[in-house]
């Protein structure tokens, strides 16, 4: 069984640009989550996918969007980066969108210069 | 006020010591408590997760969840150097609720030899 894993590791872009960031769910995991976790905070809910459906979404502005595909890996496009969206992102994947427990990737972390 | 408070530390303590970690929340339909751990640089790992009121130990590890007072405790026996870590606690509604679950901003704690 493979856990969750997040590419790339890590990422350096300028203002205004875009990027993409990519997550393999844990094998039998068919809810992603996203999250975004600043530098001495806990991670900020961005928003979650199930069954290749948006199934809830933090307070995020819509520069923040996701896709879920069939296999249940997922991807997070951030347009028109900002200074503050310098963080950790993190993936975490459940069995269901009902489910509390959660398994995180270890992060991309994006900085914008 | 947030939802969920966590004293960000550092807590440092000798090898051995019992550590305890707490974190307070507001919303009285959080009915699923975790705790998560996270090394530098990496992603939370899921430690122990809990149901409504109680305790619940894992090894070294013991989960306490008083829903009367708001409050949750994390204990660590016989704490080692690997402990050293940020611990975040996390919880969530569930039920007719939303199962996202909402991050303290973590506390750092160090065993030191």
């Amino acid at each position: 069984e493979t856990g969750v894993t997040q590419s790339p590791t890590h990422l350096i872009k300028t203002r205004g640009q875009q990027v993409t960031l990519r997550c393999s769910s844990q094998s039998g995991h068919n809810t992603v989550s996203w999250y975004q976790q600043a530098l001495g905070q806990g991670p900020q809910f961005i928003f979650q996918y199930y069954r290749e459906e948006e199934n809830g979404r933090g307070n995020f502005p819509p520069r923040f969007s996701g896709l879920q595909f069939p296999n249940y890996s997922s991807e997070l496009n951030v347009n028109a980066l900002e200074l503050d969206d310098s963080a950790l992102y993190l993936c975490a994947s459940s069995f269901s969108e009902v489910y509390n427990e959660q398994f995180f990737g270890p992060g991309t972390r994006l900085t914008v210069l | 006020q947030k939802e969920v408070e966590q004293d960000p530390g550092p807590l440092s303590v000798p090898e051995g010591a019992i550590v305890s970690l707490n974190c307070t929340y507001s919303n009285s339909a959080f009915q699923y408590f975790m705790w998560y751990r996270q090394y530098s640089r990496k992603g939370p790992e899921l430690l122990m997760y809990t149901y409504s009121s109680g305790n619940k130990e894992d090894g070294r590890f013991t989960a306490q969840v008083d829903k009367s007072s708001k409050y949750i405790s994390l204990f660590i026996r016989d704490s080692q150097p690997s402990d050293s870590a940020t611990y975040l606690c996390a919880m969530s509604q569930g039920g007719g609720g939303s199962y996202i679950p909402t991050f303290g901003r973590g506390t750092s704690l160090i065993v030191h030899p």
